[in-house]
């Protein structure tokens, strides 16, 4: 198994240019997630899904859509990217067994995104 | 709402003394905790978890944390560190009554380990 894979791993983008995430998990979970990681803050959520074809805000969606059409893929879009987009964006993806409060989330080596 | 502290961002030890990783939370409900560490250029991964079972968790790599809930803490430890020990280490809480297993995670910890 794979695990969780992140596509690309690195990326520099200009002020007002799209681009797409693409996180990938092979291990047939319901669950996924994307975060962002900054100096000092720690992992903060962005959007989530609980399964294909649903998907829900986190904590810090403004500027990102997401889309999950198949149970195994879940893409972050950046529609306008801004210098505030800079970040490290960690997906990641559980699989409900008992309490999905309770279940281990599985993470991807990360993006790690320039917008100059 | 739920949050995690860290306290201290950066902590030193020497090769073989012992960790000490601290981690406070606050939660309206009985909380569930988790300790994960991330090595530089990768993803997150789970150390441990306390899920309201026994206190004292073990995890892998001979790190444990202890539940607290009077000093509502949840610190990690590990006895005697070793140089592969170094990476940033994140506390996390989960348990806030929503459906998708939302994690607050902590600033997170950079622990270096001296020869």
């Amino acid at each position: 198994n794979a695990g969780v894979t992140q596509t690309p791993k690195f990326r520099v983008l200009k002020t007002g240019q799209s681009m797409t995430l693409l996180c990938a998990q092979d291990m047939n979970h319901e669950y996924m997630y994307w975060y962002r990681q900054d100096p000092g803050m720690g992992l903060r959520l962005i959007h989530y899904s609980v399964g294909e074809g649903t998907t829900a805000k986190g904590e810090v969606p403004d500027g990102y859509n997401v889309s999950r059409l198949k149970k195994q893929n879940f893409l972050l879009g950046l529609e306008s990217a801004a210098p505030s987009q800079t970040s490290v964006y960690f997906c990641a993806s559980s699989y409900f067994y008992r309490s999905v409060e309770t279940d281990t989330q599985y993470f991807g080596p990360g993006t790690r995104l320039t917008v100059l | 709402a739920q949050s995690v502290t860290q306290l201290g961002s950066h902590v030193s030890v020497s090769e073989g003394a012992l960790v000490l990783l601290r981690c406070n939370y606050s939660s309206s409900v009985p909380p569930y905790l988790f300790w994960y560490v991330q090595y530089p250029n990768q993803g997150l991964q789970l150390l441990l978890k306390y899920t309201s079972a026994a206190t004292l968790v073990k995890g892998i790599n001979g790190f444990e944390a202890e539940f607290k809930k009077s000093e509502t803490s949840f610190h990690l430890t590990k006895p005697s560190a070793h140089m592969s020990d170094a990476a940033e280490y994140f506390c996390a809480v989960s348990g806030g009554g929503t459906s998708y297993g939302k994690l607050t995670f902590g600033q997170g910890t950079i622990l270096t380990v001296h020869p």
